[in-house]
């Protein structure tokens, strides 16, 4: 399967710490997104690269989030000292830039900040 | 700003029944897309059905349709012979520039 991969499934970490996560697209897809979800939500919109440039980032995206696509391939979101209000599941999604935009979603990383 | 409603936070409905999940949207722009994804419980979110805008005939894939009215701003998505699999929260979505916009979603249970 050639779907949308994201690593880690869950993280827990403390407050104050920095967390990473990575998110593969599918392999021709030059469009990458982030959304954040909290429970009992819909997605909400973080940012968005085509190939390596990061073209929208959200107001949502505050100074400690920090998104890249080196080389246009995969893509980190970085956390900055977590809060507890980060808590949420992050997911990736990937299009292959037509014009119908469907965006193939991963299965998400879930994070709780303790 | 575009915005998404759901307005139904449940709905239910008997195995091999229909239902109709609701969705209206906020936008001032003439062409987009819309669409509706499934999340299964602890599972990705997939691509139900999608709309475009320009398009006048509703969107239709198997046991799933839509109600697409453009002047009312509103898009339901009705679910024929409903099966035990389709149970899941539905989210309604509007493309806004490449990012979409979400409703706050329907979990739609079936009672078997």
């Amino acid at each position: 399967d050639t779907g949308v991969s994201q690593d880690p499934r869950h993280k827990i970490t403390k407050r104050g710490q920095n967390v990473t996560f990575r998110c593969d697209p599918i392999s021709e897809h030059n469009r990458l997104y982030w959304y954040r979800q909290t429970l009992g939500q819909g997605p909400e919109f973080l940012t968005y690269f085509q190939n390596e440039a990061q073209l929208e980032k959200s107001r949502l995206l505050s100074d400690r989030f920090s998104a890249e696509r080196p080389k246009g391939s995969f893509s980190t979101l970085e956390i900055q000292r977590t809060e507890q209000g980060d808590s949420a599941m992050y997911l990736c999604a990937s299009s292959s830039g037509l014009s119908d935009n469907e965006q193939f979603f991963g299965p998400g990383t879930r994070l709780t900040v303790l | 700003a575009q915005t998404v409603t759901q307005s139904q936070p449940e709905m239910s409905v008997q195995e091999a029944e229909t239902v109709t999940l609701s969705c209206t949207y906020d936008t001032s722009e003439s062409d987009y897309y819309l669409f509706w994804y499934k999340q299964p419980p602890s599972r990705q979110m997939i691509l139900v059905i999608r709309q475009e805008a320009y398009k006048q005939q509703n969107a239709t894939e198997n046991r799933f349709s839509v109600n697409f009215q453009k002047a009312a701003k509103s898009f339901s998505l009705k679910i024929s012979d409903s099966q035990l699999g389709d149970a899941a929260m539905y989210f309604c979505a509007y493309d806004s520039n490449y990012q979409l916009i979400w409703g706050a979603g329907t979990k739609l249970i079936i009672k078997p």
